[in-house]
């Protein structure tokens, strides 16, 4: 069972498409966060939001859109995608930054397997 | 964040104790030793962590060494749902953020 989930967990798009992944997390946390774990490599770590602002972009393409309405709601909008980027996409979270705590455990959906055409 | 080195992977029997290794020879004394692992098909989820002395939960035990250069994850009784990737990671407590940087991890592979 997890507390964060994500929405699809498949999605096969053409490099020219739009599309958007979801993430919900039901456990109060005010930080998010979308790691990429592509075959073989260590997961990355994309973006932070912290109360709903983006702390960190971690070099990320702009054809990544990560967008936060609320501290319960992560978005990733893709769009004009390449081949490389096909990967699982993670979100995960945590309490928060606030107390300076770097030692609260992170809370990871299953992911979404992209694969781009 | 200080590296760690975990072996690439492992293999342990159904129902026997497991002990993952995990070197982190340039630990700094802020630096909490933290575990997850991945499960097939499914994101990481938390183990354990500990700073020098050794901590249990109900996933798993954390042995810290005195020197704190290495630790090791301790499985008392591994069954076929264990075989993941473990991740040992290090987190200094004094950054602001929450971000933790994932290795390579060790493959663990329970044999029934």
């Amino acid at each position: 069972e997890t507390g964060v989930t994500q929405t699809p967990r498949h999605l096969v798009m053409g490099m020219t498409n739009k599309k958007s992944l979801k993430c919900e997390q039901h456990l109060g946390h005010n930080a998010m966060y979308w790691y990429k774990q592509s075959a073989k490599k260590p997961l990355e770590l994309m973006f932070v939001y912290n109360f709903k602002e983006q702390t960190e972009n971690n070099s990320v393409p702009s054809r990544f859109s990560p967008e936060c309405p609320n501290s319960s709601h992560l978005f990733l909008h893709l769009h004009t995608l390449q081949p490389e980027d096909s990967a699982l996409y993670l979100c995960a979270s945590s309490q928060d930054h606030s107390t300076g705590n770097s030692n609260q455990p992170q809370h990871f959906g299953d992911g979404t397997r992209l694969s781009i055409l | 964040d200080a590296k760690t080195t975990q072996p690439n992977s492992m293999e342990s029997n159904e129902e026997e104790p497991v002990h993952l290794p995990c070197n982190h020879s340039t630990i700094s004394g802020t630096d909490y030793i933290h575990w997850y692992r991945q499960l097939p098909s499914q994101g990481p989820e938390y183990v354990i962590h500990g700073l020098t002395s050794n901590v249990n939960n109900r996933m798993a035990s954390l042995a810290i060494a005195e020197d704190r250069k290495s630790s090791t994850l301790i499985l008392h009784r591994a069954t076929l749902r264990d075989a993941a990737v473990y991740y040992c990671i290090l987190r200094d407590s004094r950054n602001r953020d929450d971000k933790i940087i994932f290795g390579k991890g060790t493959r663990l592979h329970i044999l029934p």
